[in-house]
């Protein structure tokens, strides 16, 4: 089954421990994307990777780390959390083809708590 | 930048009944593509349709169609013979040309299907 997934689903943590959201995808996908969704604002892109060792930021990266050392896995990290950083992440991925409309498949979302 | 408005915060709709869902946007490039996206409680989004900005016709997929307005930078979605199961939240997109391929969000509409 052609899937995106992350771990973890849910996540509490506390202020400064480092931590990691895996996002890895089967169709062979180039382009990948984190988005953060909070009440009312939406979603909002943090970093994304238009191939293997090709990243950049997003609108929001500050606090977030990506790599993207393999196609189909492309980690979030947290290096020290803040509670501002609670919120709901999604992993997205595509083909990635100039001037195509192909459709970002998200994965199930990662709901993470930092007190 | 781009932006997504959607100024509907909640909307709801007795069964078999239709509804209508606003989406504006700002821009200034010609070719672009537009999405709904659904958010049932489950949290996973789901694609429910799509429209390439060069395409006059309206999209459609069965109880879904859009009104895709170019001059007025207007996108609204319609649901006609609403079900239970179309209560979700329901999210307007716009992605970005070439570069990072980027989906801007709106903040969400969300429906309610009353039996």
């Amino acid at each position: 089954e052609a899937q995106v997934t992350q771990n973890p689903r849910y996540l509490i943590t506390v202020t400064g421990k480092k931590l990691t959201v895996t996002c890895s995808q089967n169709m062979n996908h180039e382009y990948m994307s984190w988005y953060r969704q909070d009440p009312g604002l939406g979603l909002r892109q943090i970093y994304y990777s238009m191939n293997v060792e090709v990243t950049d930021k997003g609108d929001v990266p500050e606090g977030y780390k990506v790599s993207r050392k393999e196609k189909r896995n492309f980690p979030l990290i947290l290096e020290s959390p803040s509670p501002n950083q609670t919120s709901l992440y999604f992993c997205a991925s595509s083909l990635s083809l100039i001037d195509s409309s192909y459709e970002q498949y998200f994965g199930p979302g990662t709901r993470l708590t930092v007190t | 930048a781009q932006t997504v408005t959607q100024s509907q915060p909640e909307m709801s709709v007795q069964e078999a009944e239709t509804v209508t869902l606003s989406c504006t946007y700002d821009t200034s490039e010609s070719d672009y593509y537009l999405f709904w996206y659904k958010q049932p409680p489950s949290r996973q989004m789901i694609l429910v349709i799509r429209q390439e900005a060069y395409k006059q016709q309206n999209a459609t997929e069965n109880r879904f169609s859009v009104n895709f307005q170019k001059a007025a930078k207007s996108f609204s979605l319609k649901i006609s013979d609403s079900q239970l199961g179309d209560a979700a939240m329901y999210f307007c997109a716009y992605r970005t040309q070439g570069g990072s391929e980027k989906l801007v969000f709106g903040k969400g509409t969300k429906l309610t299907v009353n039996p």
